[in-house]
């Protein structure tokens, strides 16, 4: 079945400078990644999503690549601000039952002041 | 997005009792939605997908008899906690599957904290 790995699980930086969190997956009949930021006791929250038929995806600060061959995606976030502090969980399509989303083990984003 | 609701927030209950958490997709129809459960500083763990006038699918592991989930409509479904014990205690949380035209998106409802005592 699918399973997703997702790097670093603590990500320290200096507030206005980049992050990248990557992950990979296995299953290569997975076909849309979706990025989601969860703050302490909130609901995860979409940030931005990208399908197999492109390589990469922008919405303002937020990118997102996708390397199909590799099969890995990774989320960018540049000039980090203090409110990008979260836990963002990577995730991919299951496509052998209904859609199910397996999920990354998530990575603490830090931002310092 | 779509917004989804989910009710209570959060539940204290004595051992034994049942809970009842109701996850709604206010302004779209899903005729899927999932369930999960989260623990402290943890990814999140699926427990069941509810299909619209159809039997829930369960993860392995997760006990069906316990977690009694129903999705009687296309905008609610709902997730029992029967004869529930302390170690049941977690945060559950819901989302919906928006799809339709260029949409297909999982959106989230808010959780509910169940603390059994």
């Amino acid at each position: 079945g699918e399973n997703v790995e997702q790097h670093p699980s603590t990500l320290s930086v200096q507030e206005g400078d980049s992050a990248v969190i990557k992950c990979t997956y296995s299953d290569s009949a997975s076909n849309y990644f979706p990025w989601y930021k969860q703050e302490l006791g909130k609901r995860p929250q979409l940030i931005i999503d990208i399908r197999s038929n492109v390589g990469e995806k922008k919405d303002q600060r937020i990118a997102v690549t996708l390397n199909k061959t590799a099969k890995h995606f990774s989320l960018h976030i540049t000039e980090t601000q203090p409110e990008d502090s979260a836990v963002y969980f990577c995730a991919a399509e299951r496509m052998d039952s209904n859609y199910q989303l397996i999920w990354g083990a998530g990575t603490k984003l830090i931002i310092k002041p | 997005g779509a917004v989804v609701s989910q009710h209570p927030s959060w539940v204290i209950c004595k051992s034994g009792t049942s809970v009842k958490i109701e996850c709604r997709s206010l302004d779209f129809q899903a005729t899927t939605m999932f369930w999960y459960r989260q623990f402290p500083k943890q990814s999140l763990m699926l427990m069941a997908t509810s299909n619209e006038g159809s039997k829930a699918t369960y993860e392995q592991g997760v006990e069906k008899d316990k977690f009694l989930i129903n999705h009687a409509s296309l905008t609610l479904s709902t997730l029992t906690v029967t004869s529930a014990h302390p170690e049941d205690s977690s945060f559950y949380i819901c989302s919906a599957r928006d799809w339709g035209g260029n949409t297909d998106t999982q959106y989230f409802g808010p959780g509910t904290r169940l603390t059994v005592l």
